[in-house]
């Protein structure tokens, strides 16, 4: 499976941008872009996907480079709750071998400041 | 969407027994997955639950050590066996939605302690 890199941590105030990096610069041409979070003591929530086109969502916006070898996850106003790891993930189209498995990297842990 | 359950919530067991975690969906899914969490740790995927067959298990886990049944589209269980406190993780139960993002739904977790 191709790998993503994030940084381990990152940290924003409440209400500012937040814009988390995701480098994967193996990526196949079939594979999707996958942002999913876990918050304290919870499982892990979608959050956004994409292949090619910058997506925008109620949750987040994913601006996805032209040569698709990284992403950006940006939140666009950091509230409190958005506290949590956040894994980039890229998964396979329907019938190849990654299908339907989410291969979770170490994320990145986002603090937000009041 | 889809809502899942997971039981018990947690559990402290002792070295050397089992415990049986169930899974429990609102509606028929196609793909049910395990994952095991260490502390501190990402998750990792254990075994692809199939409906009706043997589990399909990743490398590193094998069938003895956490035998999956899965006896219909919205139910499945996930046996930790002969457990030492290495075992200790949070083990959570996962579906793949059918809805045009194909998401991927979580349980609440599992978490066992083995003393």
């Amino acid at each position: 499976d191709a790998k993503t890199t994030q940084p381990n941590s990152m940290e924003s105030n409440e209400e500012e941008p937040v814009h988390l990096p995701c480098n994967h610069s193996t990526i196949s041409g079939t594979d999707y872009i996958h942002w999913y979070r876990q918050l304290p003591s919870q499982g892990p929530e979608y959050v956004i996907h994409g292949l090619t086109s910058n997506v925008n969502n109620r949750m987040a916006s994913l601006a996805i480079a032209e040569d698709r070898k990284s992403s950006t996850l940006i939140l666009h106003r950091a509230t409190l709750r958005d506290a949590a790891v956040y894994y980039c993930i890229l998964r396979g189209l329907a019938g190849g071998t990654s299908y339907g498995k989410l291969t979770f990297g170490q994320g990145t842990i986002l603090t937000v400041h009041p | 969407s889809a809502v899942i359950s997971q039981k018990p919530s947690r559990d402290i067991c002792q070295r050397g027994t089992s415990l049986t975690i169930q899974c429990q969906v609102d509606s028929q899914v196609t793909m049910m997955f395990w994952y095991r969490q260490q502390p501190g740790q990402s998750l990792t995927l254990i075994a692809t639950a199939n409906q009706g067959s043997e589990a399909t298990y990743e490398s590193g886990f094998v069938i003895d050590k956490f035998p999956i049944s899965r006896p219909n589209l919205t139910f499945s269980t996930l046996t930790v066996s002969n457990m030492s406190p290495e075992d200790s993780s949070i083990y959570l139960c996962s579906v793949r939605g059918t809805g045009p993002y194909n998401e991927q739904f979580f349980g609440p977790g599992t978490r066992l302690t083995v003393l």
